[in-house]
């Protein structure tokens, strides 16, 4: 199986913030990685697929970048809405493995 | 746009079987990967599987092979996950996700399902 390993598990910030994510594959993935947003209670949402592409009526403030193994995602103001827990995903081979999540709090 | 609506969170006793239901509205279920992903209290996301109703065949996740099985029904556009030898490690939200393609690889699961609570008690 694909490791994802995400990083950090959590992290404070303050509206307005630039808040960065880091996903390492154990292998390569090409760009065959997605992000998600999810709020407690909720299912996850999806921010961008294909390590880039931005998904049809999200804010243009996220934004995914890389390839291979090592993986970025960026919220470049963070608004109040934004505080969630993000996840990585492969889906470059079964299982389609998740990264352990990042939780962004309010600070 | 494809909705896709659960059905109700399900007790069930150790040792036993749950099925859980995905019915997809609104686009055309013969286009439509369909993945399943479950989440227990409190932890992160688990891929479980997925299928494509057209060409019919699942992709499981290896720890879960021999215990889960993903089908679908095009007369009804719905599919299914079921899940039996059921235990406590199993109490889990169970989400349904779909695409509109004909791969489950290289793909974002962008809509998803409510969420199935299924519980594992005695």
């Amino acid at each position: 199986d694909i490791q994802m390993t995400q990083s950090p598990s959590s992290l404070s910030a303050s509206v307005g913030d630039r808040v960065t994510i880091t996903c390492r594959a154990s292998q390569s993935i090409t760009n065959y990685l997605n992000w998600y947003q999810q709020k407690p209670g909720k299912a996850p949402k999806l921010l961008i697929y294909a390590e880039s592409h931005l998904q049809n009526g999200v804010p243009s403030r996220f934004s995914g970048s890389g390839s291979g193994t090592d993986f970025i995602f960026t919220i470049s103001s963070l608004q109040p809405e934004d505080f969630a827990t993000y996840y990585c995903q492969q889906t470059y081979s079964p299982p389609q493995t998740f990264g352990q999540g990042t939780k962004v709090e309010i600070k | 746009q494809v909705q896709l609506v659960q059905s109700g969170a399900e007790v069930k006793k150790p040792g036993s079987s749950v099925r859980v239901s995905c019915k997809a509205s609104g686009g055309r279920f013969r286009g439509l990967a369909i993945s399943w992903v479950r989440q227990a209290p409190g932890q992160g996301l688990e891929w479980m599987g997925g299928i494509i109703p057209v060409f019919g065949t699942p992709d499981y996740a290896q720890n879960l092979q021999g215990r889960v099985t993903i089908s679908a029904d095009d007369s009804t556009s719905t599919a299914y996950m079921e899940l039996s030898s059921l235990r406590s490690e199993d109490t889990a939200t169970y989400y349904c996700a779909s695409v509109a393609s004909l791969t489950i690889f290289g793909v974002g699961w962008n809509t998803w399902g409510q969420g199935t609570l299924v519980t594992v008690s005695s």
